[in-house]
């Protein structure tokens, strides 16, 4: 099946740095997503694309689609500590009915 | 709050049991998916549900099923459970069949299995 790996597999950074993160993928997605998941909940969406090369941003989060559409990209400027949790990315084919969930990124910020 | 709501939050079993799961999607919202999380691992995709039929299922396991009723909840039966089914299982919903423009999620039923 699809899989979409993302790295680092973990972060430990500092208040106030700024974060990068990526998703790869040996299949070609129409489209990608940006989720969160803080302890003990459910994931929710941050950021969605829908055009290779796309940027776009939330805040302090820019996420871009790749030209290959077969990766992303999310950084967040000046972290805080709320930051803190496990950032997945999530594409979806032509055809698929369903999202295929990257294996995520857990962010540790200290102060 | 995001709309979409699961019951029970917990839920403590023993092995060989059957249990049921409860979603409630987002108001207006026609497709529910299941997501089983375990720990430390990812998303992955169990079913899909859109408007009372099954639309795509992903790695269900044969002692695991689910439905969606008329009102559009849904509810996802795990039987002869074992050790290993002990994860956080997620509901989501979308508007429409397809999952471009993203799930809202519920906050899950966490499963223990003892």
């Amino acid at each position: 099946g699809q899989q979409l790996n993302q790295s680092p597999q973990s972060m430990f950074i500092q208040e106030g740095e700024d974060v990068s993160m990526n998703c790869t993928s040996s299949s070609i997605f129409n489209t990608w997503l940006w989720y969160k998941q803080d302890p003990g909940e459910g994931p929710v969406l941050l950021i969605a694309l829908y055009k290779a090369g796309e940027l776009t941003s939330n805040g302090r989060l820019t996420a871009q689609f790749g030209i290959t559409r077969k990766d992303s990209f999310l950084n967040i400027s000046a972290s805080i500590p709320s930051d803190v949790g496990i950032y997945f990315c999530a594409g979806v084919t032509g055809t698929a009915s369903k999202l295929t969930f990257g294996t995520g990124t857990r962010l540790q910020v200290t102060l | 709050d995001s709309g979409v709501t699961q019951t029970p939050k917990h839920l403590i079993t023993a092995t060989g049991q059957r249990v049921t799961l409860r979603c409630s999607p987002r108001s207006g919202d026609l497709s529910v998916y299941w997501y089983q999380q375990s720990l430390d691992q990812g998303l992955q995709f169990l079913i899909q549900y859109y408007n009372g039929e099954e639309r795509a299922k992903g790695n269900i396991l044969e002692r695991f099923s689910a439905q969606q009723f008329p009102d559009l909840h849904s509810e996802l039966n795990l039987s002869s459970l074992e050790l290993g089914d002990s994860a956080l299982y997620f509901c989501a919903s979308s508007l429409w069949g397809g999952p471009n423009y993203g799930y809202t999620f519920g906050s899950g039923t966490r499963l223990t299995v003892v």
